[in-house]
C-alpha cells in the first residue's frame, strides 16, 4: 500500500518569499493534517480536514499561511510571505476517519518538508 | 503546561539493554499512540493503544488509562533503535503531542 507522500523533500528560501507543500494522502483516507515541527519539539497541528472541509484550524497563522484540499484527496499548504521563524519540518498524516469515537483513528504520517528560511 | 509529558528527553543506552520511554498526559483521551521519527524527519507510527497493552516484535507498549499513564518498552535494544519516540494523544477531536525522547543506542 503506498503511503502518504509529500513533496518537495526540501526548500530553502529566503524570508518574504511564498512556498507551497503538497501532500497525497493514503487512497480513501478522509482525514488529512498539516504539522509544523520546530526543531527540537514535537509536531504542532495546523489544519485538519474532514474530507474537503476545514474542521480545526486554530492553531494555523491565518495572516500568511493558507491550506485547501479543494477535492477532498490531495492538499497544498502555503506560506506567504515566510519568516525566520517557519523554518521547519512541515509533516502531512491521513487517517480513516476522523470521528473521535472511532477506533481507526490511526495517523499514517508522510516523509516531511525540511523548509529553511534565510 | 503540556498536555502530554514525556521522560526521559534523551537515552543513551548500551546495545542489547531493555529500555523503557514513560509518557503521563492530562487530558481524557481515546487513544494514545507512539511514534517513532528518524533524522530527517519522517515519521512511523508504532502503536495505537485505547486499553491494555501491545507487542511487535521487541517494542511493548502499555496503557493505565486511570493513571493516564503509557511506557514503551524496548527489549534487546539494537543502535537501528536510535530515534526520537513521541507519544501523542487523541482527545477533545484533536491530537496533542509529547516533545519526543531522544533515544542514542551505541554499539
Amino acid at each position: 500500500e503506498a503511503g502518504v507522500a509529500q513533496s518537495p523533500r526540501y526548500k530553502i528560501i529566503e524570508k518574504r518569499q511564498s512556498v507551497a507543500f503538497w501532500c497525497n494522502p493514503i487512497s480513501g483516507h478522509a482525514t488529512l493534517y498539516w504539522y509544523q515541527q520546530i526543531l527540537g519539539q514535537g509536531p504542532k497541528l495546523l489544519i485538519q480536514f474532514q474530507n474537503n472541509g476545514v474542521v480545526d484550524d486554530s492553531q494555523l497563522p491565518k495572516d500568511r499561511f493558507s491550506a485547501e484540499r479543494l477535492k477532498g484527496v490531495d492538499s497544498t499548504l502555503k506560506i506567504q510571505p515566510a519568516k525566520l521563524e517557519d523554518s521547519a519540518v512541515y509533516l502531512c498524516a491521513s487517517s480513516l476517519v476522523g470521528r473521535i469515537s472511532s477506533s481507526y483513528n490511526e495517523q499514517f504520517f508522510g516523509p516531511g518538508t525540511r523548509l529553511t528560511v534565510l | 503546561k503540556n498536555e502530554v509529558e514525556q521522560s526521559p528527553q534523551n537515552l543513551t543506552a548500551q546495545e542489547g539493554e531493555f529500555i523503557t520511554i514513560n509518557c503521563s498526559y492530562s487530558v481524557g483521551i481515546s487513544a494514545l499512540h507512539w511514534l517513532q521519527q528518524h533524522p530527517g524527519g519522517g515519521i512511523v507510527s508504532l502503536f495505537m493503544l485505547s486499553s491494555g497493552k501491545k507487542k511487535h516484535g521487541r517494542l511493548i507498549a502499555t496503557i493505565n488509562i486511570q493513571e493516564k499513564h503509557s511506557s514503551l518498552h524496548i527489549t534487546a535494544s539494537h543502535p537501528r533503535d536510535s530515534a526520537v519516540y513521541i507519544c501523542a494523544v487523541r482527545g477533545d477531536n484533536q491530537f496533542y503531542f509529547g516533545t519526543g525522547t531522544s533515544l542514542t543506542v551505541i554499539p
